[in-house]
């Protein structure tokens, strides 16, 4: 399919421990989001990338919480020393945004990284 | 603090019935989105309203923005089981393209 791709579907792992999480967007989608949903709530903003660099990572919990991009496609999601807390669904999006238009351009969302921190 | 609220939080209805969840904020966003996420998936785009008062309509689904842009409804009319999910609103304000996310409506529509 030509949808936005994640992977692990699941992860699940210690307390302490680092993770990565990937996403893969639409192919030619230049701007890229991750979000974090809990049980019960929406969808949550963490940081948005436009080609390679992170336009707003305003949501960022902490610093334990770092996203890459390195080529303008695939990113990945790292969380180090992981806390109960951080257990939620994390969704990727891609949009085609060519330039911002401060409208939130539509997103396509992939299935998601169900992560549980034991 | 929700910068958006959606009410009612959960719905259930039988078929055929109508129905109107309401999505409310003290802000206002320069658009605002539906989407509709179902069990293990991602939030799938229904509808993005621009214009103050604008009213879109999507086959039984109509989706109006308030006129000063702080609100939206989404009625849906002679429901279907299929209609079942979480409906979730999203706004993007002025300048920016995060969008933020309402907590969501459960819909469930029984046969």
């Amino acid at each position: 399919g030509a949808g936005v791709s994640q992977t692990p579907s699941n992860k699940v792992t210690e307390k302490g421990k680092y993770v990565e999480l990937r996403c893969d967007p639409i192919s030619g989608h230049t701007a890229l989001y991750w979000y974090r949903q809990s049980l019960g709530q929406g969808p949550e903003f963490l940081i948005y990338f436009q080609g390679t660099g992170a336009a707003d990572d305003s949501g960022l919990p902490n610093d334990r919480f770092f996203a890459v991009r390195p080529e303008g496609s695939v990113s990945t999601l790292k969380i180090q020393r992981t806390e109960r807390g951080d257990s939620a669904v994390y969704l990727c999006a891609s949009s085609l945004l060519s330039v911002g238009r401060g409208r939130g351009d539509e997103q396509f969302f992939g299935p998601g990284t169900r992560l549980t921190v034991l | 603090t929700q910068l958006l609220e959606q009410s009612p939080q959960f719905l259930s209805i039988q078929e055929g019935e109508n129905l109107t969840v309401y999505c409310n904020s003290s802000s206002v966003f320069s658009s605002l989105q539906w989407y509709r996420q179902e069990p293990g998936e991602g939030p799938v785009l229904l509808v993005t309203v621009v214009t103050g008062g604008e009213v879109k309509k999507l086959k039984r689904l109509t989706f109006q923005f308030g006129d000063a842009r702080k609100d939206s409804s989404l009625h849906i009319t002679a429901a279907q089981t299929g209609d079942t999910g979480l409906y979730l609103c999203a706004g993007a304000k002025g300048g920016s393209e995060k969008l933020v996310f309402g907590k969501g409506t459960k819909l469930t529509v029984n046969p």
